[in-house]
């Protein structure tokens, strides 16, 4: 079955950039969304479609992509972006939908 | 405002059934395909189904494949997932989610399989 690859942590301190990758043999042709979970909560849709950003998402979130690999990066990293994020895609067989495994961002 | 709100959950026992719920307001529902995602706890999240919005196509993680049934009442605005032969490993936090973006979730309903 289809997978996406997520790192499982990453850790910056305040101010710093997070540089979070996905990694999917599909990904060049499927869009990547991604989403923030932060603890006790419901995901919040912070990328569309690679490199959109939903409105109300700080401009300090942004996508790009790279052959197989998607990256989402959070410049100037805040305290309160301290969360799992997840990223989302379809293979190339059909409209099933996986998820990354999930990365837990820590802010120190 | 756009809002998804699931009901139906609970505990059941192994090899029962279950049918949750999902009841969308605030946007043209008819319109988006729509999904249901859970999360087992401590986990990650992982996509369980989709129905197209005209309730003309369906799919389904391997995982529910068989068990599992999406369907929508789309002049009642809800979407349900009919949930058989429940095992121990379907006990998650159930969500449903709005489009290929899942712009939209609602806030979860738990689902317990336990003797």
């Amino acid at each position: 079955s289809y997978e996406l690859s997520q790192p499982p942590s990453v850790s910056v301190s305040p101010g710093q950039t997070a540089t979070l990758t996905c990694s999917g043999d599909a990904l060049s042709k499927q869009y990547v969304y991604w989403y923030q979970q932060k603890s006790g909560q419901v995901p919040v849709l912070v990328i569309s479609k690679d490199t959109k950003r939903p409105p109300g998402i700080p401009e300090r979130f942004s996508g790009s992509t790279s052959g197989t690999t998607v990256t989402l990066t959070i410049s100037g990293v805040q305290a309160d972006d301290e969360a799992y994020y997840y990223c989302q895609s379809a293979d190339n067989h059909g409209p099933y939908v996986v998820f990354g495994g999930g990365t837990k961002l820590t802010v120190l | 405002q756009e809002q998804l709100v699931e009901s139906g959950g609970g505990v059941v026992q192994p090899g029962e059934s279950m049918r949750l719920s999902c009841a969308a307001s605030g946007f043209t529902f008819s319109g988006h395909g729509m999904h249901w995602v859970r999360q087992a706890p401590g986990k990650g999240l992982e996509w369980v189904a989709v129905i197209w919005h005209d309730g003309s196509y369906t799919y389904s993680a391997d995982s529910v494949k068989g068990r599992f049934t999406i369907s929508r009442d789309n002049s009642n605005n809800m979407v349900f997932l009919q949930m058989n032969s429940l095992r121990a490993d379907d006990t998650a936090l159930y969500y449903c989610a709005r489009g290929d973006a899942m712009d939209v979730w609602g806030q979860g309903i738990t689902v317990t399989v336990s003797s």
